[in-house]
């Protein structure tokens, strides 16, 4: 069984340029979680879909931060315009079922840099 | 609110045991957990406990959940070169759609 799949694995990009983060999760899992990690800090939540709906948003810092997951499927997490502070390592994970009492599943991440 | 925190480094000669402390605040925790992120891999489930448990044994990994101090460890006997990594701590909270809460990470490193 394939893992929970993102992309890029890294990205270097400019101040004020747009970026977007891919995540696939395991295969039948219906929740998709992102999380961000920024300069050695702890993995802060960023939001939780169920299928393609959003569940909990609490976490999104600010309106330059859009996630979708059209067709409960794949993720994408856009950041646009891009500045200095979101520069850290998104990651991505996937549960399968009732969420409180099943294990997350976490992608390897994408490090982003922006200068 | 929710917190959790974790000392930054632990550092261990091969063999001995490593001991990973942390505490949260939340005390409707339903399960804690313990993730282990390698040096540019992902991050990698290693165990969890309910929070009706006090004690949970896996190979060389031990688990103790103090619920009264909200105080959780993890203990990594005959620790090896290749356990160095950061750990994380989190907390799963019944009534918040299952999101993980982290500690800041303990980073590992175990010497020769």
């Amino acid at each position: 069984e394939a893992g929970v799949t993102q992309f890029p694995s890294h990205s270097v990009i400019e101040k004020g340029q747009t970026v977007t983060l891919r995540c696939d999760p395991i295969s039948g899992h219906d929740n998709l979680y992102w999380y961000r990690r920024v300069m050695g800090k702890e993995i802060k939540f960023l939001l939780h879909f169920v299928k393609e709906s959003k569940q909990d948003e609490s976490g999104m810092p600010n309106n330059r931060f859009l996630a979708e997951r059209t067709g409960g499927t794949y993720s994408t997490l856009k950041v646009q315009p891009a500045e200095l502070e979101d520069s850290g390592v998104y990651f991505c994970a996937s549960s399968q079922g009732h969420s409180y009492n099943s294990p997350l599943h976490f992608g390897n991440g994408t490090r982003l840099t922006v200068t | 609110g929710e917190d959790v925190e974790q000392s930054l480094f632990l550092s261990v000669r091969e063999g001995d045991s490593s001991v990973i402390n942390c505490t949260y605040t939340d005390s409707s925790s339903t399960y804690l957990y313990w993730y282990k992120q390698e040096p540019g891999a992902g991050l990698q489930l290693l165990t969890y406990i309910f929070s009706n448990m006090d004690m949970k044994q896996d190979q060389r990994l031990t688990v103790l959940l103090n619920k009264k101090d909200k105080h959780l460890s993890l203990r990594i006997a005959d620790t090896q070169t290749g356990d160095s990594a950061i750990y994380f701590c989190a907390e799963r909270i019944y009534n918040q759609g299952g999101k993980l809460i982290f500690g800041q990470g303990t980073e590992l490193s175990v010497k020769p």
